[in-house]
């Protein structure tokens, strides 16, 4: 049973850039949610995708957007990088209409900006 | 508003011993859950151990306890018969409702535990 995936692992970019992260749920799941997870900090929500539709958003600028295709999996893209953006982005997945919703993690894509 | 609070940046137990971390969260929301979990250094968040507001008994997975008081919207983590591969960061979260529809988990800011030798 394939767990939640996310690619890649790290990335280095330059203030200003833009950035794409991408994100497989685990089998079965059809929601994908993403977090920022600052040094030292606990992760903070950014937004969270079900049908291809964004259908809740944390306290997070414009700058950052998502897409969920079809098959689920999803990408976070960051435009204008800031040095603040560096962090740990966490992607997470659930089921829609489940009881719980508990949702599992994957491995993070480590950010750094500079 | 802090919803969740864990007030124990650090903590250090023995191997084989016991281990409460604790975890207190404010909501208005009748309908809620609490969950449990585990950071290693690697980064990933690792689900433990889930709770629902309107569950009767206190949750348990193995050896992970959620010691659920309600009325003083308290949430601690057991962890029994500590292993050296729990040392790790452990957070607590909540979403307000019940269903995976309703949304975002509400993190702490972690407890980082350490298990000796």
């Amino acid at each position: 049973d394939a767990g939640v995936t996310q690619s890649p692992t790290h990335l280095i970019k330059t203030r200003g850039q833009q950035v794409t992260l991408r994100c497989s749920p685990k089998s079965g799941h059809d929601t994908v949610s993403w977090y920022q997870q600052a040094l030292g900090q606990g992760p903070q929500f950014i937004f969270q995708y079900y049908e291809e539709e964004e259908r809740q958003r944390g306290n997070f600028p414009d700058r950052f957007s998502g897409h969920q295709f079809p098959n689920y999996s999803s990408e976070l893209n960051v435009n204008a990088l800031l040095l603040g953006d560096s962090a740990l982005y966490l992607c997470a997945s659930s089921l829609f209409g489940g009881r719980a919703g508990t949702q599992y993690f994957g491995p993070g894509t480590r950010l750094t900006v500079l | 508003a802090q919803k969740i609070t864990q007030t124990q940046p650090g903590m250090f137990v023995q191997e084989k011993e016991a281990v409460t971390l604790d975890c207190t969260y404010d909501t208005s929301d009748p309908s809620y859950g609490l969950f449990w979990y585990k950071q290693p250094s690697s980064g990933e968040m690792i689900f433990l151990i889930y709770q629902g507001s309107y569950d009767q008994q206190n949750a348990t997975e193995g050896r992970y306890s959620l010691n659920f008081q309600k009325a003083r919207k308290s949430a601690n983590l057991v962890i029994s018969a500590s292993q050296l591969g729990d040392s790790a960061m452990y957070f607590c979260a909540m979403r307000e409702g019940l269903r995976g529809s309703q949304g975002n988990l509400i993190f702490g800011k972690g407890t980082k535990l350490s298990v000796k030798p």
